[in-house]
């Protein structure tokens, strides 16, 4: 299984971009990188997903380097309501892969005014 | 569409009591699994199960039972409860098409 590693804690001001790396130098092949915003007395959310290079979508971009062993997922021009644990996770999606899902210990992402 | 639904979304228990949270999804997702959040953490895998009548184990397995009886369903049993298994537990599933994992509100569990 991938054993991820960020950031603890990562403060940031509104209107600013965020970038938060993620580390997971033992994805296997099948494995695919999805980060998770979780609000607090709330249940994570999908934010994005991707394997390789680069994804985009309304919210965010994932970018992954070619030999997969980091991402960084980036938060353009970061509002108040983007203060959320940021979570990448790390295994198979489709099919029969991937029943066992470790969360690492998240980001803590503050926007201040 | 419902989702994941937990239930109940509180409780609050004496040491040495019993008690199973149901978790149900209306989404005909195979995988199910069940986390634990203590406060400031990050999730933590208790059980998880790949389809009807198969479960195994997580990272935290210790203390929970559970089962998975129908496919829509996954119940998480605590046979002796105690003060460590103060918590919030997160009931979520797995869409085999997309790999989206669709948690449910939580549960708020108190072991007093």
């Amino acid at each position: 299984l991938a054993k991820t590693t960020q950031p603890i804690s990562m403060d940031s001001y509104e209107g600013q971009e965020v970038n938060i790396t993620c580390s997971h130098n033992n994805i296997a092949t099948n494995d695919y990188i999805t980060w998770y915003q979780q609000f607090p007395s709330q249940g994570p959310r999908f934010i994005i997903q991707g394997y390789k290079t680069k994804v985009t979508n309304e919210v965010a971009s994932l970018f992954i380097p070619a030999d997969r062993k980091s991402s960084t997922l980036s938060l353009p021009r970061v509002s108040l309501s983007d203060t959320a644990v940021y979570y990448c996770l790390v295994g198979g999606v489709f099919g029969n892969q991937g029943g066992k899902l470790i969360f690492g210990q998240g980001t803590e992402l503050s926007v201040k005014p | 569409n419902a989702g994941v639904t937990q239930t109940p979304k509180f409780r609050v228990l004496k040491t040495g009591q019993s008690m199973t949270l149901l978790c149900a999804q209306d989404m005909n997702h195979e995988y199910m699994y069940w986390y634990r959040q203590d406060p400031g953490m990050g999730l933590r895998l208790i059980h998880y199960s790949v389809g009807e009548g198969t479960t195994a184990k997580g990272e935290v397995p210790d203390g929970y039972n559970v089962s998975r009886l129908k496919k829509q369903n996954f119940l998480l049993g605590l046979e002796s409860a105690a003060p460590s298994q103060t918590s919030v537990y997160f009931c979520a599933s797995k869409s085999s098409g997309t790999g989206e994992l669709f948690f449910g509100e939580g549960s708020r569990l108190t072991v007093l």
